[in-house]
Protein backbone atom coordinates (compact mmCIF):
# COMPACT_ATOMS: atom_id res chain seq x y z
CA UNK A 1 0.00 0.00 0.00
CA UNK A 2 0.90 3.65 -0.57
CA UNK A 3 3.76 5.08 2.28
CA UNK A 4 3.26 8.31 3.83
CA UNK A 5 6.22 9.15 5.99
CA UNK A 6 6.75 12.67 7.20
CA UNK A 7 9.71 14.03 8.90
CA UNK A 8 11.12 14.95 11.60
CA UNK A 9 8.51 13.00 14.11
CA UNK A 10 9.21 16.10 16.62
CA UNK A 11 10.70 19.35 16.69
CA UNK A 12 11.50 22.01 19.29
CA UNK A 13 12.02 25.67 18.53
CA UNK A 14 12.57 28.88 19.87
CA UNK A 15 10.26 31.57 19.32
CA UNK A 16 10.71 33.27 15.63
CA UNK A 17 12.55 30.71 14.45
CA UNK A 18 12.20 29.30 10.81
CA UNK A 19 11.26 25.32 10.20
CA UNK A 20 11.00 22.96 7.32
CA UNK A 21 8.30 20.10 7.46
CA UNK A 22 8.57 17.33 4.76
CA UNK A 23 5.83 14.78 3.69
CA UNK A 24 6.89 11.52 1.54
CA UNK A 25 4.83 9.68 0.05
CA UNK A 26 5.14 6.67 -2.34
CA UNK A 27 2.35 7.19 -5.58
CA UNK A 28 0.90 9.68 -7.53
CA UNK A 29 -1.03 11.32 -6.00
CA UNK A 30 -4.30 13.93 -6.79
CA UNK A 31 -5.82 15.39 -3.69
CA UNK A 32 -2.69 16.89 -0.60
CA UNK A 33 -4.14 18.28 2.56
CA UNK A 34 -1.75 19.87 5.24
CA UNK A 35 -3.42 20.30 8.52
CA UNK A 36 -2.71 21.37 12.29
CA UNK A 37 -3.97 19.73 15.44
CA UNK A 38 -4.28 21.40 18.02
CA UNK A 39 -3.95 20.61 21.80
CA UNK A 40 -7.73 19.91 21.94
CA UNK A 41 -7.81 17.68 18.87
CA UNK A 42 -9.39 19.78 16.21
CA UNK A 43 -7.66 19.49 12.56
CA UNK A 44 -7.56 22.93 11.19
CA UNK A 45 -7.04 23.11 7.50
CA UNK A 46 -4.10 24.25 6.08
CA UNK A 47 -3.41 24.06 2.96
CA UNK A 48 -5.06 22.34 0.09
CA UNK A 49 -1.77 21.80 -2.39
CA UNK A 50 -1.61 18.46 -4.83
CA UNK A 51 0.97 20.61 -6.53
CA UNK A 52 2.90 24.00 -6.76
CA UNK A 53 3.30 26.41 -4.08
CA UNK A 54 0.79 28.48 -1.54
CA UNK A 55 1.67 31.41 0.87
CA UNK A 56 -0.70 31.93 4.01
CA UNK A 57 1.11 34.71 6.09
CA UNK A 58 3.69 32.88 7.70
CA UNK A 59 2.90 29.54 6.57
CA UNK A 60 3.66 28.47 2.69
CA UNK A 61 3.97 24.97 1.39
CA UNK A 62 5.19 23.55 -1.79
CA UNK A 63 4.33 19.87 -3.57
CA UNK A 64 6.35 18.94 -6.17
CA UNK A 65 4.03 16.16 -7.42
CA UNK A 66 7.08 14.68 -9.91
CA UNK A 67 8.97 13.86 -6.67
CA UNK A 68 6.46 12.57 -4.94
CA UNK A 69 6.97 15.07 -1.66
CA UNK A 70 5.74 18.09 -0.33
CA UNK A 71 6.73 20.74 2.24
CA UNK A 72 5.69 22.96 5.18
CA UNK A 73 7.45 26.00 5.83
CA UNK A 74 7.01 27.88 9.12
CA UNK A 75 8.46 31.49 9.39
CA UNK A 76 9.23 33.25 12.50
CA UNK A 77 7.31 30.55 14.46
CA UNK A 78 4.86 31.40 17.41
CA UNK A 79 3.77 29.32 20.83
CA UNK A 80 0.21 28.57 19.05
CA UNK A 81 2.47 26.89 16.12
CA UNK A 82 2.48 24.24 18.64
CA UNK A 83 0.91 20.89 17.89
CA UNK A 84 0.94 17.90 15.24
CA UNK A 85 0.91 18.99 12.16
CA UNK A 86 -0.40 16.19 9.53
CA UNK A 87 0.13 15.80 5.33
CA UNK A 88 -2.71 13.33 4.24
CA UNK A 89 -2.70 12.06 -0.02
CA UNK A 90 -5.37 10.97 -2.16
CA UNK A 91 -4.00 8.63 -4.44
CA UNK A 92 -4.97 8.81 -7.76
CA UNK A 93 -8.28 7.10 -8.74
CA UNK A 94 -9.04 6.48 -5.45
CA UNK A 95 -11.31 8.10 -2.53
CA UNK A 96 -9.44 7.88 0.58
CA UNK A 97 -6.96 10.80 2.34
CA UNK A 98 -4.31 8.38 3.65
CA UNK A 99 -2.34 10.39 6.72
CA UNK A 100 1.16 10.26 7.55
CA UNK A 101 2.14 9.81 11.53
CA UNK A 102 2.83 13.58 11.53
CA UNK A 103 5.57 15.72 13.44
CA UNK A 104 4.76 17.14 16.21
CA UNK A 105 6.25 20.68 17.07
CA UNK A 106 6.67 22.50 20.47
CA UNK A 107 7.97 26.20 20.35
CA UNK A 108 9.25 27.85 23.35
CA UNK A 109 8.69 30.94 24.35
CA UNK B 1 -23.51 27.35 12.74
CA UNK B 2 -20.81 27.19 10.15
CA UNK B 3 -18.36 23.99 9.20
CA UNK B 4 -18.45 20.90 10.52
CA UNK B 5 -19.93 20.24 14.34
CA UNK B 6 -19.90 17.07 16.44
CA UNK B 7 -21.51 16.16 19.76
CA UNK B 8 -20.57 15.68 21.99
CA UNK B 9 -17.86 16.54 22.43
CA UNK B 10 -16.59 14.37 26.06
CA UNK B 11 -18.07 11.07 26.34
CA UNK B 12 -17.36 8.53 29.06
CA UNK B 13 -19.34 5.06 28.95
CA UNK B 14 -19.46 1.33 30.32
CA UNK B 15 -18.89 -1.43 28.09
CA UNK B 16 -22.41 -2.16 28.28
CA UNK B 17 -23.75 1.22 27.55
CA UNK B 18 -25.72 2.29 24.07
CA UNK B 19 -24.68 5.72 23.04
CA UNK B 20 -23.92 7.58 19.28
CA UNK B 21 -21.92 10.03 18.28
CA UNK B 22 -23.49 13.03 15.92
CA UNK B 23 -21.20 15.18 13.03
CA UNK B 24 -23.31 17.57 11.24
CA UNK B 25 -21.99 19.67 8.50
CA UNK B 26 -23.09 23.34 6.86
CA UNK B 27 -20.89 23.26 4.06
CA UNK B 28 -23.55 21.55 1.20
CA UNK B 29 -20.75 18.44 1.22
CA UNK B 30 -21.87 15.47 -0.63
CA UNK B 31 -19.60 13.11 1.58
CA UNK B 32 -18.79 12.32 4.64
CA UNK B 33 -16.32 10.65 6.70
CA UNK B 34 -15.77 9.15 10.15
CA UNK B 35 -12.06 8.31 11.48
CA UNK B 36 -10.48 7.09 14.73
CA UNK B 37 -7.45 8.69 16.36
CA UNK B 38 -5.89 6.58 19.04
CA UNK B 39 -2.81 7.54 21.02
CA UNK B 40 0.92 7.62 18.73
CA UNK B 41 -0.74 5.84 15.73
CA UNK B 42 -2.22 7.55 12.40
CA UNK B 43 -5.54 8.66 11.70
CA UNK B 44 -7.67 5.44 10.41
CA UNK B 45 -10.60 5.55 8.00
CA UNK B 46 -13.45 4.06 9.19
CA UNK B 47 -16.36 4.65 7.26
CA UNK B 48 -17.65 6.88 4.40
CA UNK B 49 -20.73 8.10 2.97
CA UNK B 50 -21.28 9.46 -0.37
CA UNK B 51 -24.72 11.02 -1.00
CA UNK B 52 -26.13 9.06 2.09
CA UNK B 53 -24.74 5.39 0.65
CA UNK B 54 -21.87 3.62 2.55
CA UNK B 55 -19.03 2.99 0.43
CA UNK B 56 -16.66 2.13 2.36
CA UNK B 57 -16.33 0.18 5.94
CA UNK B 58 -12.97 -0.12 6.40
CA UNK B 59 -12.73 -3.61 8.39
CA UNK B 60 -15.02 -1.52 11.57
CA UNK B 61 -16.39 -4.41 14.12
CA UNK B 62 -19.84 -4.28 13.70
CA UNK B 63 -20.33 -2.73 17.52
CA UNK B 64 -19.67 0.43 15.60
CA UNK B 65 -22.70 1.31 13.84
CA UNK B 66 -22.67 4.06 11.09
CA UNK B 67 -25.94 6.11 9.86
CA UNK B 68 -26.19 8.96 7.13
CA UNK B 69 -29.83 10.34 7.20
CA UNK B 70 -29.28 12.75 4.98
CA UNK B 71 -26.45 14.53 3.00
CA UNK B 72 -25.88 16.79 6.09
CA UNK B 73 -25.71 14.71 9.41
CA UNK B 74 -24.02 11.02 10.38
CA UNK B 75 -23.86 9.14 13.24
CA UNK B 76 -21.91 6.35 14.61
CA UNK B 77 -23.95 4.53 17.22
CA UNK B 78 -22.22 2.70 19.84
CA UNK B 79 -22.76 -0.71 21.71
CA UNK B 80 -20.86 -3.34 23.72
CA UNK B 81 -17.56 -1.05 23.30
CA UNK B 82 -14.04 -2.04 24.55
CA UNK B 83 -11.64 -0.03 26.63
CA UNK B 84 -9.15 -0.21 23.73
CA UNK B 85 -12.24 1.85 21.50
CA UNK B 86 -11.35 4.74 23.73
CA UNK B 87 -10.11 7.18 21.37
CA UNK B 88 -10.50 10.76 19.79
CA UNK B 89 -13.74 9.97 16.92
CA UNK B 90 -13.84 12.39 14.27
CA UNK B 91 -16.16 13.69 11.46
CA UNK B 92 -15.21 14.65 8.04
CA UNK B 93 -16.93 15.93 5.04
CA UNK B 94 -16.03 17.19 1.03
CA UNK B 95 -17.85 18.42 -2.03
CA UNK B 96 -17.30 14.83 -3.61
CA UNK B 97 -16.17 11.72 -2.93
CA UNK B 98 -13.29 11.07 -5.83
CA UNK B 99 -11.72 13.40 -8.30
CA UNK B 100 -10.06 16.84 -7.66
CA UNK B 101 -10.06 19.17 -5.95
CA UNK B 102 -11.25 17.19 -3.00
CA UNK B 103 -10.98 19.18 0.33
CA UNK B 104 -11.74 17.55 3.30
CA UNK B 105 -12.96 19.71 6.44
CA UNK B 106 -13.03 17.99 9.70
CA UNK B 107 -15.05 18.62 12.91
CA UNK B 108 -13.43 19.18 16.37
CA UNK B 109 -13.82 15.61 17.86
CA UNK B 110 -15.37 13.27 20.12
CA UNK B 111 -13.03 12.11 22.93
CA UNK B 112 -14.17 9.02 24.17
CA UNK B 113 -13.33 6.68 27.12
CA UNK B 114 -14.39 3.48 27.68
CA UNK B 115 -14.64 2.26 30.94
Amino acid sequence: GIQVEQSPPDLILQEGANSTLRCNFSDSVNNLQWFHQNPWGQLINLFYIPSGTKQNGRLSATTVATERYSLLYISSSQTTDSGVYFCAVMISGTYKYIFGTGTRLKVLA
Amino acid sequence: ETGVTQTPRHLVMGMTNKKSLKCEQHLGHNAMYWYKQSAKKPLELMFVYSLEERVENNSVPSRFSPECPNSSHLFLHLHTLQPEDSALYLCASSQRLAGSPNEQFFGPGTRLTVL
